[in-house]
């Protein structure tokens, strides 16, 4: 069974521009979340779709959104880059139910020169 | 607001010692609890959860924890470490209901020969 899949793995923008991240889920999950992974704020959740709508959303700027597909795979984009959104931005996806076992993909490497 | 703090950035150990990483969570109602570790270059991948019933729990590669309620603790450990253990560490929250983990800061684990 594919673990969750995230593309691609490694990019540079340039501040100004923006970027569209990209995440398959596990087979049959069809709760998916980001989170963004920086050396001085740690793993920060930025929000959660569960059939293509927005359930939970973190404390992040606008510049910040998602959706989710009727497939359940999952898109974040983050407009008008700043250096500060250097990060490891993370996928997770997990079958619906309180205590299920939320599976990460490997990152999306995002360096904002 | 609900919080997890790790209390030791960085543990360094030799090999085949035992090794205790701490975690303790505050928060107003009942939580999940979960280890999880990070290779380098990685995506987080689960050790061990807490649901629910005993309040040991034991996890892959060796690893268990201890649920303590009335200190809300939820400490990892593992009796004898191995090189290949290296590794960052995360101790994460989430609560009934929301498929979304909050975090602590993370603790290095490096073992020595």
């Amino acid at each position: 069974k594919a673990g969750v899949t995230q593309t691609p793995r490694y990019l540079i923008k340039t501040r100004g521009q923006q970027v569209t991240l990209s995440c398959s889920p596990i087979s049959g999950h069809r709760s998916v979340s980001w989170y963004q992974q920086t050396p001085g704020q740690g793993l920060q959740f930025l929000f959660e779709y569960f059939s293509e709508t927005q359930r939970n959303k973190g404390n992040f700027p606008g510049r910040f959104s998602g959706r989710q597909f009727s497939n359940s795979r999952s898109e974040m984009n983050v407009s008008t880059l700043e250096l500060g959104d250097s990060a490891l931005y993370l996928c997770a996806s997990s079958f619906e139910g309180a205590g299920n076992t939320i599976y990460f993909g490997e990152g999306s490497w995002l360096t904002v020169v | 607001a609900q919080s997890v703090t790790q209390l030791d950035s960085q543990v360094p150990v030799f090999e085949e010692a035992p090794v205790e990483l701490r975690c303790n969570y505050s928060s107003s109602v009942s939580v999940y609890l979960f280890w999880y570790v990070q290779y380098p270059n990685q995506g987080l991948q689960l050790l061990l959860k807490y649901l629910s019933g005993s309040t040991l729990v034991k996890g892959i590669n060796g690893f268990e924890a201890e649920f303590n309620k009335s200190q809300t603790s939820f400490h990892l450990r593992k009796p004898s470490v191995h090189i290949s253990d290296t590794a960052e560490y995360f101790c994460a929250v989430s609560f009934q209901g929301a498929q979304k983990l909050v975090f602590g800061q993370g603790t290095r684990l490096t073992i020595n020969p």
